[in-house]
């Protein structure tokens, strides 16, 4: 099972420049929501999604979109990045249900130079 | 809206030795807590959660956790930790009704001396 997917591992970005992270998960989980984790401030929920088409602001959203046009795929814009941005980033994934955990993807390590 | 505050920042222990790492949440309805672990370059693991029921919980690793509701606590405990425990540490709380939100603490960067 490959479970929660993101891509790229790893990027470097130039101030200004645009980039999508991708995120998708094969267990058709209804929920999924980005973070993104910094030292001494843990994980902070950016933007989440309870289903296809429907898409909600997080604790952090301000610089960040994102949509999701299926139930796998919930990928995160950057429009214009900028070094604030540099953070290590996780998907996560789960099932609609008060008892159902969370999933997480192995992280993309962004660089805003 | 929900919040987590996790009191250490950083632990030092010597293998063996006791751990409780304290979580305190800020959300006066009903909730769901986690721990979650996180070892150095991977992705965060879940320890346990709470979600109804007896308040003392048990997870993987011999890891256990009590729920205290008039304190608004959900302590991590191992009796006796191992080099391999060295980790960084998260608690976390999903309020009912808030949107299914899983709001997490600053984290606990737990280090273990062999």
């Amino acid at each position: 099972n490959a479970g929660v997917t993101q891509t790229p591992k790893f990027q470097v970005l130039k101030t200004g420049q645009s980039m999508t992270l991708q995120c998708a998960q094969d267990m058709n989980h209804e929920y999924m929501s980005w973070y993104r984790q910094d030292p001494g401030m843990g994980l902070r929920l950016i933007h989440y999604s309870v289903g296809a088409g429907i898409t909600d602001q997080g604790e952090v959203p301000n610089g960040y979109n994102v949509s999701r046009s299926t139930t796998e795929d919930f990928p995160l814009r950057l429009l214009s990045a900028a070094p604030s941005q540099t953070s290590v980033y996780f998907c996560a994934s789960r099932r609609t249900g008060w008892d159902q955990p969370q999933h997480f993807g192995d992280g993309t390590r962004l660089s805003i130079l | 809206a929900q919040s987590v505050s996790q009191h250490n920042h950083h632990v030092i222990l010597s293998e063996a030795a006791s751990l409780e790492l304290g979580c305190n949440y800020s959300y006066g309805g009903t909730v769901n807590l986690f721990w979650y672990v996180q070892y150095p370059g991977q992705h965060l693991q879940l320890l346990l959660k709470y979600f109804s029921g007896d308040p003392l919980v048990k997870g993987i690793k011999g890891f256990e956790a009590e729920f205290i509701k008039s304190k608004f606590s959900f302590n991590l405990r191992k009796p006796s930790v191992q080099w391999s425990d060295t980790a960084e540490y998260f608690c976390a709380v999903r309020g009912y009704n808030q949107g299914g939100k899983l709001i997490f603490g600053q984290g606990t960067e737990l280090s273990v001396k062999p």
